[in-house]
Order: structure tokens, then sequence, then C-alpha cells
């Protein structure tokens, strides 16, 4: 089976922009959650989608949102980018909702955003 | 809400050396995965390892539940080793994302 996929890998965006990123899970994976990596805060948890639902969300800004499509694929999207949201975005999939909290996580290779 | 402490943060080794890094969470939990960062920044499933032990090849882990703690040993280390590794938990009851510590960075010297 073809492990997570993230697109694009890198990414350099200005302050104010928006940016969208991609996410395609496992096959037969359903849920998709997304992560956030920085020096300073270490590996922070932002939202996951199940079978197209935001199930849980982190402590992030309204700026960050995303979406799940009926193929289990996720989209997130960062409005009025600020310095500070330079980071490594980190996606996973497993096969059933996180919550559920048996089911082994697997993470795609990430998008490093740098905003200037 | 939950600490998970990892340690030691920092470890260099000799080529062949072994070593455990050690994983401490402070709350009840029904998940805990160990992962090896690369130098690309993906995450690399070592183990799902709630509770019990497990072996895949030089590594292995020990989750023991009840005292809260996990311990990855790596054997015989190599070059290829280097990197940082995490401990992930979700802790029981609720609503499931992964808390991780702050890691372990090893480099594994010629």
């Amino acid at each position: 089976k073809a492990g997570v996929t993230q697109t694009p890998r890198y990414l350099i965006k200005t302050r104010g922009q928006q940016v969208t990123l991609s996410c395609s899970p496992i096959s037969g994976h359903r849920s998709v959650s997304w992560y956030q990596q920085t020096p300073g805060q270490g590996l922070q948890f932002l939202f996951e989608y199940f079978s197209e639902t935001q199930r849980n969300k982190g402590n992030f800004p309204g700026r960050f949102s995303g979406r799940q499509f009926s193929n289990s694929r996720s989209e997130m999207n960062v409005s009025t980018l600020e310095l500070g949201d330079s980071a490594l975005y980190l996606c996973a999939s497993s096969p059933e909702a996180a919550y559920r909290g048996r089911h082994e996580q697997y993470f795609g290779p990430g998008t490093r955003l740098t905003v200037t | 809400g939950i600490q998970v402490e990892q340690s030691p943060p920092d470890l260099i080794l000799q080529e062949g050396a072994n070593s455990t890094l050690r994983c401490n969470f402070s709350d009840s939990v029904n998940n805990l995965q160990w992962f090896h960062q690369n130098p690309w920044g993906q995450l690399i499933n070592l183990f799902y390892i709630p509770s019990g032990t497990k072996q895949n090849g030089r590594l292995s882990a020990t989750t023991v539940a009840t005292e809260r703690y996990s311990l990855l040993y790596i054997s015989s280390s190599q070059t290829t080793d280097s990197g940082v590794y995490f401990c992930a938990v979700i802790v029981s009851g609720s609503q499931g994302n992964l808390i991780f510590g702050k890691g372990t960075k090893l480099s594994v010297k010629p």
C-alpha cells in the first residue's frame, strides 16, 4: 500500500498571504489528523477529520482551517500568514477515528512552510 | 493536561553501542507510539505499544502502563539510527489526538 502523501513538500509564502496544503491518507484510512512542528513548541495537534467532519481541534487560531473530501483526502488552509506560521506541517492517517485510540497513526513526509 | 517527558534530551553514542530511551507520562493512556524522525522530517513508525513488549530487529520497546512509562532499546547502534526519537500518547477518554514528548536527539558516531 502506498503511504501517506503530502503536497507540496516545500512552500515559501509572504506574510499576509494564504496557503493550502494537501494530504492523501493510506488507502482505506478514514481519519486524517494535522500537526504543526516548530523548534519552539514541538509537535502540536491542529485538527482531525473523520468522515468529512472535523472531530477534534487543537488550540490554534481560526486562521487555521481544514476540510476532508469524500475520498478521505484532506486539505488545511492557513489565512493571513504570520512569520510564526513557519513550520513543518505533518498529517497522519488512521483507519478509524482517533478518539477510539486503539489504532496506529501513520505520518506523511510533511510540508515545510516558510513565511517571509 | 498530560505531561509526556522524554529522557535523555540528547544522546551521543559510538557505533555499536546500546542505548535506552525513556518516556514518562502523567496520565492513563490507551495508545503509545514511538517514532523516529528522519533528517527530512518524516516520522517513521517504530512501535505501537500501549502495553507490553515488542521487538523489531535491533529495536525493542516496553510499556508499563500501570507505572506510566515506556522504554525504547536500541542495540548495536548504527549511524543510520541518528535522528530524533519521539514518544506520543493518546490519553484515555480523550478526543484522540497524539500528545508528543519533546524527543531524544540521538547521534551515532562512526
